[in-house]
C-alpha cells in the first residue's frame, strides 16, 4: 500500500533556529513530490520535487528529493513565528489524475 | 500562482438540510477538481476527483447520494452536502488543476458546522 510518513509529527523551536522537516514515500511509480504549509485554512504549496539532487529554493526556505532513498527534506532557516504551521507532504503517482497520496503533517511550532 | 476561491468560508447550518460550497478557478481553467475534507489534527481526505463535463468519480467510503458533486464548467465545481448531520461538520477544501499539470491550488477551506 502506498504511504507517506512524515517526520517528527510535532516540532518546538526558537525563533532563529534552523529546522530540517523529513518526508518518507513509499509509493508505486512516483511521479513528484509536493510540500505544503497549512496555517488556519487550506495549505498553500511551497515546493514541487520530481528529480533527484536538485534543491528548489524559496527564501528561508529549501527542500530536496532523494528518489534512491525515498524521501525529502524541508529546511527552514532564521525561523520566525510566522513560520508556525502544519507541513504537508504529499506525492503524485504517475497515472494518478493527481490524486495526492498525503502524510500526516508536521506541526511546527515557533517560539519567540 | 493561479487562483481558487472557495465560497463560503464558514457555513453553520440545522441538521436535515442541505448546503452547497463554491469552488471557482478565477484566473485558469480547471479540467479537474479535487474535493477534500480534513478532520481536526489529521491530513487531508480525497473525497472524490471531478473532471469537468463527466461525473465525479468518488473514494471508497464516501457516500455519493450525500456528497453531490457538479463540475459543469471549466471555472466551477460545487460540492452539495445533502441532509447534513452533526458528524458532516469538518472542514472542506477544493483544489484544481489546468490539464496535465501537476500543479493544484487550494480554495480557502469552508469551514461547515451542522447544529
Amino acid at each position: 500500500e502506498d504511504k507517506v510518513v512524515q517526520s517528527p509529527l510535532s516540532l518546538v523551536v526558537h525563533e532563529g533556529d534552523t529546522v530540517t522537516l523529513n518526508c518518507s514515500y513509499e509509493v508505486t511509480n512516483f511521479r513528484s513530490l509536493l510540500w505544503y504549509k497549512q496555517e488556519k485554512k487550506a495549505p498553500t504549496f511551497l515546493f514541487m520535487l520530481t528529480s533527484s539532487g536538485i534543491e528548489k529554493k524559496s527564501g528561508r526556505l529549501s527542500s530536496i528529493l532523494d528518489k534512491k532513498e525515498l524521501f525529502s527534506i524541508l529546511n527552514i532557516t532564521a525561523t520566525q513565528t510566522g513560520d508556525s504551521a502544519v507541513y504537508l507532504c504529499a506525492v503524485v503517482p504517475i497515472d494518478s489524475n493527481y490524486q495526492l497520496i498525503w502524510g500526516a503533517g508536521t506541526k511546527l511550532i515557533i517560539k519567540p | 500562482g493561479a487562483v481558487v476561491s472557495q465560497h463560503p468560508s464558514w457555513v453553520i447550518c440545522k441538521s436535515g438540510t442541505s448546503v452547497k460550497i463554491e469552488c471557482r478557478s478565477l484566473d485558469f481553467q480547471a479540467t479537474t477538481m479535487f474535493w477534500y475534507r480534513q478532520f481536526p489534527k489529521q491530513s487531508l481526505m480525497l473525497m472524490a476527483t471531478s473532471n469537468e463535463g463527466s461525473k465525479a468519480t468518488y473514494e471508497q467510503g464516501v457516500e455519493k447520494d450525500k456528497f453531490l458533486i457538479n463540475h459543469a464548467s471549466l471555472t466551477l465545481s460545487t460540492l452539495t452536502v445533502t441532509s447534513a448531520h452533526p458528524e458532516d461538520s469538518s472542514f472542506y477544501i477544493c483544489s484544481a488543476k489546468q490539464g496535465p499539470t501537476l500543479e493544484a491550488f487550494f480554495g480557502q477551506g469552508t469551514r461547515l458546522t451542522v447544529v
